[in-house]
């Protein structure tokens, strides 16, 4: 049974850029949420996208915007990179949303 | 608002030794959830706790859950050096998304 998949695992980004982070959930999950690690600030929740609708959002700016697909996909967008968006963004995956979350391997990204 | 506090934040045992992790969460919770990351790594399921009293256990470790004190606890038994990692609680209820603790680095040393 294949696990999370977030492409890519690294990317490195200049200011002001924007970038784009993939999540494919286990098959049969319909709830996708996303998470930001960052050492000083632990992991905060972004979002929770559930059938392609946004259902949970955190407290981040909207630079910050996601969407999921008919194939429970999922993609995060950070438009207008700042130096404190270098982080590790994970992605977890679960049937309803409620218990039994899979992580993915994260994406490592390093804005300069 | 649910908040989710650890401690302690740094842990350094030696190996053999027992030792608890404490995590306090603030209003009522569902589930409560133990995950392991080691460096650069991602989070590794370890325990899922739903219920008053539940207790789970795996090789070393042992989690339980207090709903009336708000409290989980992860108890390491006979640390050895292959459990030297962050391990995060977290809570969620209902729908609302899991929130975590900041994490207890753990350092296993002989």
């Amino acid at each position: 049974k294949a696990g999370v998949t977030q492409t890519p695992r690294y990317l490195i980004k200049t200011r002001g850029q924007q970038v784009t982070l993939s999540c494919s959930p286990i098959s049969g999950h319909r709830s996708v949420s996303w998470y930001q690690q960052t050492p000083g600030q632990g992991l905060q929740f972004l979002f929770e996208y559930f059938s392609e609708t946004q259902r949970n959002k955190g407290n981040f700016p909207g630079r910050f915007s996601g969407r999921q697909f008919s194939n429970s996909r999922s993609e995060m967008n950070v438009s207008t990179l700042e130096l404190g968006d270098s982080a590790l963004y994970l992605c977890a995956s679960s049937w309803a949303g409620q218990g039994g979350y899979t992580f993915g391997s994260g994406t490592r990204l390093t804005v300069v | 608002e649910l908040k989710v506090e650890q401690n302690p934040l740094f842990l350094s045992m030696q190996e053999g030794k027992n030792y608890t992790i404490y995590c306090n969460y603030s209003t009522t919770s569902d589930r409560l959830y133990w995950y392991r990351q080691d460096p650069g790594k991602s989070l590794e399921s370890l325990f899922v706790l739903l219920s008053n009293g539940a207790v789970k256990q795996e090789g070393r470790l042992m989690a339980s859950l207090d709903t009336k004190a708000r409290l989980s606890t992860l108890h390491i038994t006979a640390a050895v050096h292959d459990l030297s990692a962050t391990y995060f609680c977290a809570a969620d209820s209902g729908n609302t998304p899991l929130v975590f603790g900041k994490g207890t680095r753990l350092s296993v040393i002989a």
